[in-house]
């Protein structure tokens, strides 16, 4: 079964960091493009970051931009969000997510979809 | 914000027949790029239920179709069902942000 387990989340103070991963498994994992994208509570959904299958290209949105930096681990089958400098409205449930290619094709959809870490960045 | 723009909630009759637009742009759906859509049931994550347009995932029911036309895309659902309630979200790809783009996503009541 293909499954994507994410973990990190947490309660941070602005300008504080953390660090996601999530957990692939059921699959070739370096076969894939992997991404992360966010919901915050009752929002619609926003593609942060994604990364092709051998970590050389990557894509950020103009909101993380700067801040967030994607990683993966093809020995570990794992993926990482690194999310620094971070502000009140980077908070929501972060959901790990496989691409349909492997690398960062504009005709990617995703599945499957982790079922998320919240990330609340509250004072 | 989303630049792919979708009615934020339409509603049924059990039985009836739903449809739910997504309009983009020129630099989205209008370049050619395609549309996949994902259902969204209370309290869970996103699943694929339409990818390249109108192609369904092994176990989704052939109640739910898509197409696509110009910068617009749409998905039907026939035959509504209450296990339909939830809320659906199309994606795409845009060439000016060189980002996907999600739908603002709709709710789908089913009276």
């Amino acid at each position: 079964e293909v499954q994507l387990v994410e973990s990190g989340g947490g309660v941070v103070r602005p300008g504080g960091s953390l660090r996601l991963s999530c957990a692939a498994s059921g699959f070739t994992f370096d076969d894939y493009g992997m991404s992360w994208v966010r919901q915050a509570p009752g929002k619609g959904l926003e593609w942060v970051s994604g990364i092709n299958w051998n970590g050389v290209s990557k894509g950020y949105a103009d909101s993380v931009r700067g801040r967030f930096t994607i990683s993966r681990d093809n020995a570990k089958n794992s993926l990482h969000l690194q999310m620094d400098s971070l502000r009140a409205e980077d908070t929501a449930f972060y959901h790990c997510v496989r691409g349909s290619y492997s690398g960062h094709d504009p005709s990617n959809w995703f599945d499957p979809w982790g079922q998320g870490t919240l990330v609340t960045v509250s004072s | 914000q989303s630049v792919l723009t979708q009615p934020p909630s339409v509603s049924g009759a059990p039985g009836q027949r739903v449809t739910i637009s997504c309009t983009g742009s020129s630099s989205n759906i209008g370049t050619g790029y395609d549309v996949h859509w994902y259902q969204q049931l209370p309290g869970t994550a996103p699943k694929l239920l339409i990818y390249d347009n109108s192609n369904r995932p092994s176990g989704v029911p052939d109640r739910f179709s898509g197409s696509k036309s110009g910068t617009s895309a749409s998905l039907a659902i026939t035959g509504l069902q209450a296990e339909d309630e939830a809320d659906y979200y199309c994606q795409s790809y845009d060439s000016t942000l060189s980002v996907y783009v999600f739908g603002t996503g709709t709710k789908v009541t089913v009276l």
